[in-house]
């Protein structure tokens, strides 16, 4: 069991490029979530999904955008990368909304 | 929302105590996380509290005062793989988690 996966490990972007960070799990979790983790500022909740069909915006939505297709894969679109999203990504999951979060590896986005 | 401050670094010796402090303002509290994260790696779980008292999980113990807004986590008999950063998060009444910036430990020989 790989439990949650995240692709690309790493990536470097040019500014203005459009860009989809992908999320997978295999535990068949009903609420998964996207996090942002730059230093000194922990980890921001970008969005959320409760159940497969639903999402939800966090607390740093803005040039993020979100699908729940399927109850396995959230992926996390940036339309036109910034370099203020250069940051590390971590994709969540967790059985319901009320339990605790599993971390995938996360994903390192440079954007120059 | 919610404000979350623990301290940025902490060092202590191999064999050791280290208690981590965390302190919380929320609109709604709905438990209290603990994650260690060591570097370059994703965050784990170590514990949760959502009533007042000490929960105990080998080494690690996590304490919870809801009134006053506090948490600590308390790692003993620290070996020199707990170097890592640890990461209190709160929830709200609306399940989502707010973490603080996280506290840096440091375990020298």
């Amino acid at each position: 069991i790989a439990g949650i996966t995240q692709a690309p490990t790493s990536q470097i972007l040019a500014a203005g490029r459009r860009m989809t960070l992908r999320c997978t799990q295999d535990m068949r979790h009903n609420a998964m979530y996207w996090y942002r983790q730059d230093l000194g500022l922990g980890l921001r909740l970008i969005h959320y999904s409760n159940t497969a069909g639903t999402t939800g915006k966090g607390e740093v939505p803005d040039g993020y955008s979100v699908s729940r297709a399927n109850t396995d894969d959230f992926p996390l679109t940036l339309a036109s990368a910034v370099p203020s999203q250069t940051s590390v990504y971590f994709c969540a999951s967790s059985e319901g909304d009320s339990d605790t979060q599993y971390f995938g590896p996360g994903t390192r986005l440079t954007v120059l | 929302g919610q404000n979350i401050d623990q301290p940025t670094e902490m060092t202590a010796t191999e064999g050791a105590i280290v208690q981590i402090n965390c302190t919380y303002q929320t609109s709604g509290f709905n438990g209290l996380f603990w994650y260690q994260q060591h570097a370059g790696e994703a965050p784990t779980f170590l514990s949760y509290n959502v009533l007042d008292g000490l929960e105990e999980k080998g080494r690690f113990s996590s304490f919870l005062s809801r009134s006053k807004g506090y948490s600590y986590l308390l790692l003993k008999e620290l070996q020199m793989k707990d170097s890592a950063s640890y990461l209190c998060a709160v929830r709200d009444s609306d399940y989502k988690l707010s973490f603080g910036a996280g506290t840096t430990v440091t375990v020298r020989a």
